[in-house]
C-alpha cells in the first residue's frame, strides 16, 4: 500500500525568509510518481509538479525548488524569499503509474507567511 | 478547456434528504476520481472509475453513498439519505493514464 507522510502540520515564516516542506513516502512500485499540491484559501487544488520515479534531477522554478531523493523515499519542497501570497496547504502526493492509478495524498502542511 | 466541472459550487440540505454532486471530467481523460476533504480525514479517496467502469470504490463511507459514470463526460455521487457528518468539500478530478491529475472546483456539501 502506498502511503505519504507530511509530518509538519504548519508552518510560520515571515516574508522573504526561505522554508522548506518534508514530504516522505512508502511505495511497493518501482514506478511511480510524485505529485506536489497548493491549497490557497479559496480551496481549489493547484497543481505544482509531477516526478517521475526514474527522473531524480531537482528541478527549480522561479522561487520554488524539488528535491526528489530516492534513497530516503523524500520529495521535498522549498519556497525561496517566501511571499504572503504563498501563504496555503501544501499536500504532497503518490500515484503508482498504470492505466488508472489512485493519489494519495499526505496530510499536508499549512504555510503561513506573515509581514 | 474548461478543466473539470463540478456543480453545485455549494450544496445546503436537511438532514435525510438526497444529494447529487456532478462532474464533467476534462474531455479525453480515461479515469474519473471523488475525494472528500474534511478538516479531521483530509483528502481521503472515495472511489475512482477507468473507461467508466469503477475500479475502485473500498474508500466510499457506507451504503448511502453511490457513485456513477454512465459515459465518459458525466459522473454523478448521490448521497441518500444525508447525515451531518457527510459534510465536507468534494472533490472530483481526471487523469489521462495516471500521469496528470486536474482537480474541479469542489463542491461544499453542508448536512444541517
Amino acid at each position: 500500500a502506498q502511503k505519504v507522510t507530511q509530518a509538519q502540520t504548519e508552518i510560520s515564516v515571515v516574508e522573504k525568509e526561505d522554508v522548506t516542506l518534508d514530504c516522505v513516502y512508502e511505495t511497493r512500485d518501482t514506478t511511480y510518481y510524485l505529485f506536489w499540491y497548493k491549497q490557497p484559501p479559496s480551496g481549489e487544488l493547484v497543481f505544482l509538479i509531477r516526478r517521475n520515479s526514474f527522473d531524480e534531477q531537482n528541478e527549480i522554478s522561479g522561487r520554488y525548488s524539488w528535491n526528489f531523493q530516492k534513497s530516503t523515499s523524500s520529495f521535498n519542497f522549498t519556497i525561496t524569499a517566501s511571499q504572503v501570497v504563498d501563504s496555503a496547504v501544501y499536500f504532497c502526493a503518490l500515484s503508482e503509474t498504470g492505466t488508472a492509478s489512485k493519489l494519495t495524498f499526505g496530510t499536508g502542511t499549512r504555510l503561513q507567511v506573515t509581514l | 478547456d474548461a478543466g473539470v466541472i463540478q456543480s453545485p459550487r455549494h450544496e445546503v440540505t436537511e438532514m435525510g434528504q438526497e444529494v447529487t454532486l456532478r462532474c464533467k471530467p476534462i474531455s479525453g481523460h480515461n479515469s474519473l476520481f471523488w475525494y472528500r476533504q474534511t478538516m479531521m480525514r483530509g483528502l481521503e479517496l472515495l472511489i475512482y472509475f477507468n473507461n467508466n467502469v469503477p475500479i475502485d470504490d473500498s474508500g466510499m463511507p457506507e451504503d448511502r453513498f453511490s457513485a456513477k459514470m454512465p459515459n465518459a463526460s458525466f459522473s454523478t455521487l448521490k448521497i441518500q439519505p444525508s447525515e451531518p457528518r457527510d459534510s465536507a468539500v468534494y472533490f472530483c478530478a481526471s487523469s489521462l493514464g495516471g500521469r496528470g491529475y486536474t482537480f474541479g472546483s469542489g463542491t461544499r456539501l453542508t448536512v444541517v
